[in-house]
């Protein structure tokens, strides 16, 4: 079975810009989680999807927004890029929602990550 | 607020020595579940254990064994027998009703 895919793996941007990333999670998988890693602030929580609606949310400015597709495929946007932004970007996937499964359905799958610099 | 606290940013062990990595995390749930993941230089997270809170058995993978103290929210990671593969970053994660809370991370390094 495939694992999480990522794509593109890097990304160069100058401030100002928009960006789009993309994630394919497992087959089956219905929960896509999107997470900024920066060294220093470990990751921090950007949002959750489940069959295509926003579930949870962190404590992101509006400038980063998500949706995910039919096929639980997921893509987070960010517009008006900030050096700040310049970040690993992972996503993951798990069978079901956050807290309404057992153990084994909540568990994290995380993806290889996309490299964002914003120049 | 939910939290987790990784207190030992770096660490370094001998290999086939044993290394014990701390977390401690803040809830007010009673039900949640725990994990440890890893991430070697190569960034691909990866679990390593995972731990049921209304469980009182320590979890127990291979090498790594986890040590829950559910009242002190304590859930330290053990490595035994270090191999030059679990050179990594390692975090801390709990995952109560809503999401997931990642600590900072500690960066082991395994010395031949």
């Amino acid at each position: 079975k495939a694992g999480v895919t990522q794509t593109p793996r890097y990304l160069i941007k100058t401030r100002g810009q928009q960006v789009t990333l993309s994630c394919s999670p497992i087959s089956g998988h219905r929960s896509v989680s999107w997470y900024q890693q920066t060294p220093g602030q470990g990751l921090q929580f950007l949002f959750e999807y489940f069959s295509e609606t926003q579930r949870n949310k962190g404590n992101f400015p509006g400038r980063f927004s998500g949706r995910q597709f039919s096929n639980s495929r997921s893509e987070m946007n960010v517009s008006t890029l900030e050096l700040g932004d310049s970040a690993l970007y992972l996503c993951a996937s798990s069978l079901e929602l956050a807290g309404t499964a057992s153990l084994a359905k909540n568990i994290q799958y995380f993806g290889a990550g996309t490299r964002l610099s914003v120049l | 607020a939910q939290t987790v606290t990784q207190s030992q940013p770096e660490m370094s062990v001998q290999e086939a020595e044993t290394v014990t990595l701390s977390c401690t995390y803040d809830t007010s749930e009673s039900n949640y579940y725990l994990f440890w993941y890893k991430q070697p230089p190569s960034r691909q997270m990866i679990l390593v254990i995972r731990q049921e809170a209304y469980k009182q058995q320590n979890a127990t993978e291979n090498r790594f064994s986890v040590n829950f103290q559910k009242a002190a929210k304590s859930f330290s990671l053990k490595i035994s027998d270090s191999q030059l593969g679990d050179t990594a970053m390692y975090f801390c994660a709990f995952r109560p009703r809503n999401q997931f809370y990642f600590g900072t991370g500690t960066s082991l390094t395994v010395i031949p």
